[in-house]
């Protein structure tokens, strides 16, 4: 089973700041295959990005995805206040399919 | 617009069994790989299972192989997943989701709690 380790746990920023969030994965599963999700508290996940760098519709462009080799990032440029939530990223390439354990955002 | 609509949680003792469904509309149900996702109280996103467009293929995460089963009737436009052999651990909001091109879930529905207790 690949693992996705996720970091930092919890990521203490302001609104304005940049977000860099890390997602690691075990083995090689391809960029096509990597993707990240929002959720806020009572909420559905999201999806923001998919194979690994590209926006799903409606997200906006301060939402950003890059890879090098196992380590995918997700990079919010400015944050918005209702940027502050759960993020998760998730593996497709291998079965069985898996989720990262989720870095949480908070406003500092 | 796509909507997903979870239905069939509720409370259920050990060792009992419960099927979920998960209402598609708004787009061709039939050309699109289906997903089933859980969430425990307080923890992160869990993969369980996922289906192919016709149903010929499904595959499972370990923890649900041998228990859940994941299908599809594509004139109700219905995905479905029986769950057998509840327990305590499987406590959860389900998310049933619409499979993208490489495997990601672009669209989720807004998810059913199972609660399994005596």
């Amino acid at each position: 089973e690949i693992a996705l380790t996720q970091s930092p746990g919890i990521l203490s920023l302001s609104p304005g700041e940049r977000a860099t969030l890390s997602c690691r994965v075990s083995q090689s599963v391809g960029s096509s295959f990597l993707a990240w999700y929002q959720q806020k508290p009572g909420q559905a996940p999201r999806l923001l990005i998919y194979a690994a760098t590209n926006r799903a519709s409606g997200i906006p462009d301060r939402f950003s995805g890059s890879v090098s080799g196992t380590d995918f990032t997700l990079t919010i440029s400015r944050l918005e206040p209702e940027d502050f939530a759960v993020y998760y990223c998730h593996q497709s390439g291998r079965s069985p399919i898996t989720f990262g354990q989720g870095t949480r955002l908070e406003i500092k | 617009d796509v909507q997903l609509v979870e239905s069939g949680g509720g409370l259920v003792q050990p060792g009992e069994s419960l099927r979920l469904s998960c209402a598609a509309s708004g787009f061709t149900f039939r050309g699109y790989w289906m997903h089933w996702v859980r969430q425990a109280p307080g923890k992160g996103l869990v993969w369980l299972s996922r289906i192919s467009n016709d149903g010929s293929d499904t595959s499972y995460a370990g923890s649900v192989r041998d228990r859940f089963t994941i299908s599809r009737d594509d004139a109700k436009n219905t995905l479905y997943l029986q769950m057998n052999s509840l327990r305590v651990d499987d406590t959860a909001v389900y998310y049933c989701g619409r499979g993208g091109l490489s495997g990601y879930i672009d669209y989720w529905g807004q998810g059913t709690l199972v609660t399994v207790s005596s």
